[in-house]
């Protein structure tokens, strides 16, 4: 079935320091790979999403990387700030196009 | 263009009565999702339409629940005879043709006591 793994669970660095949170993901098929932050009591939104045609995307202190081969995709933000705190969600698309989530990570950054 | 509405925002029912979320999508978009979210705990696919059809139910269980998204009118998820594992957030998205990003809503918290 279609699945998406999500580590760690929990993630708590220093400000200033980079997170880099990892999923896998079970259907090769999958080409579309979104990631979204919730706020505490929030909805969800994008922050950056990269597809199967590119390797690596940047958008300032955010960056996804993905590896096709071996199924698994990475977020990476540097330089965090309090603000960055969150949980945040991969998701891969599914074979009718809706998303699978990964389970969250929640990401605290410490002043 | 206003976001994703649900309402209601929060909705408390009894054991055994019914409960119904209601998402209007965002204006243009024809393809609306729905997500379960217990605490502390991830995006559970439901349900995909797209107007007036079911496109994808795997992830709704068979009894009790159901979906529509009438022609006219906001999406409608329906649970009956609700429990107490039926507490959760319940977010519906939104998505235009051809576009792959979804656009949630603030979330249904339903309360069973």
């Amino acid at each position: 079935g279609e699945n998406v793994e999500q580590h760690p669970s929990t993630l708590s660095v220093q400000e200033g320091d980079s997170a880099v949170i990892k999923c896998t993901y079970s259907d090769s098929a999958s080409n579309y790979f979104p990631w979204y932050k919730q706020e505490l009591g929030k909805r969800p939104q994008l922050i950056i999403d990269i597809r199967s045609n590119v390797g690596e995307k940047k958008d300032q202190r955010i960056a996804v990387t993905l590896n096709k081969t071996a199924k698994h995709f990475s977020l990476h933000i540097t330089e965090t700030q309090p603000e960055d705190s969150a949980v945040y969600f991969c998701a891969a698309e599914g074979n009718t196009g809706k998303l699978i989530f990964g389970q969250g990570t929640t990401l605290q950054v410490k002043p | 263009n206003a976001g994703v509405m649900q309402n209601p925002r929060h909705l408390v029912r009894r054991r055994g009565q019914e409960a119904r979320l209601r998402c209007s999508p965002m204006k243009g978009h024809s393809h609306v999702y729905w997500y379960r979210q217990l605490p502390e705990e991830g995006l559970k696919f439901m349900v995909y339409l797209q107007k007036e059809n079911i496109i994808d139910e795997s992830g709704m269980p068979k009894e009790r629940f159901s979906a529509e998204f009438p022609k006219e009118g906001p999406s409608i998820l329906r649970i009956q005879q609700v429990v107490r594992g039926d507490s959760a957030a319940y977010f519906c998205a939104s998505s235009p043709d051809g576009v792959r990003e979804l656009f949630f809503g603030e979330g249904s918290r339903l309360t069973v006591l």
